[in-house]
């Protein structure tokens, strides 16, 4: 079955840089774009931005542009973010999600089909 | 960039009864809508998409409707697992975007 096993909390001090993990297994990982999302406490979940496993192919959601990066190692099935210049702000669950497709017309959408558990990241002043 | 309305944030109901959740976006996104699903403690589940279909594996208790601008989550005969936060969220293409409302809490 379909698994993404995240990496553990971090705690971190305002201004440093924090980067989770999150290995895929139980299918083929170069078929499926991953998508990181936040989620602040008692907030609603927030698209961060998704990457391609095989080509590294990026798309960011413009809040996080210039903060984020993102990278996969094929080899291991494994897909990294790094969220820079953490503030207090940034405090939240940070979740990866594997992108499926569909297409109910002759336009293709994704939606998020399975989810890692999740990775605490605490920043303090 | 469009915004998306729940109501109500919190709904208190008992097992059985049936509930309607609504989502209501800021301007039009035709039936790009989905529906996750989100257990205390727990990563968020896929329930709906495309507004009305069903994802693998859930039960036809729930159900969605809506295009446009305005849409519901309907579960029928609540079952003590379904208590929990249920989110919408907008999905779009060129260039990519999701975006997610502030859920609305079923709680016993």
């Amino acid at each position: 079955q379909v698994q993404l096993v995240q990496s553990g909390p971090e705690v971190k001090k305002s201004g440093a840089s924090v980067k989770l993990s999150c290995k895929a297994s139980g299918y083929n990982f170069n078929n499926h774009y991953i998508h990181w999302v936040r989620q602040a406490p008692g907030q609603g979940p927030e698209w961060m931005g998704m990457i391609k496993p095989n080509n590294q192919r990026t798309s960011l959601a413009q809040s996080f542009q210039g903060r984020v990066t993102m990278a996969t190692d094929t080899s291991t099935s494994a897909v990294y973010m790094e969220l820079s210049g953490l503030a207090p702000e940034d405090t939240a669950m940070y979740y990866c999600a594997r992108g499926a497709t569909f297409c109910p017309s002759a336009d293709c959408y994704t939606i998020f089909d399975s989810w890692g558990q999740g990775a605490l990241v605490s920043v303090s002043s | 960039e469009i915004v998306l309305a729940q109501s109500p944030a919190t709904l208190s109901v008992s097992p059985g009864e049936r509930v309607t959740l609504s989502c209501r976006a800021s301007q039009t996104v035709n039936t790009n809508l989905a529906w996750y699903q989100q257990r205390p403690g727990q990563s968020p589940r896929i329930i709906i998409y495309d507004a009305s279909t069903r994802a693998t594996g859930i039960p036809d208790r729930f159900s969605g409707s809506g295009s446009g601008t305005d849409f519901t989550l309907t579960i029928a005969g609540l079952q003590s697992e379904d208590f929990a936060v249920y989110y919408c969220q907008h999905y779009k293409n060129l260039p990519p975007m999701y975006t997610f409302g502030q859920g609305t809490k079923l709680e016993i």
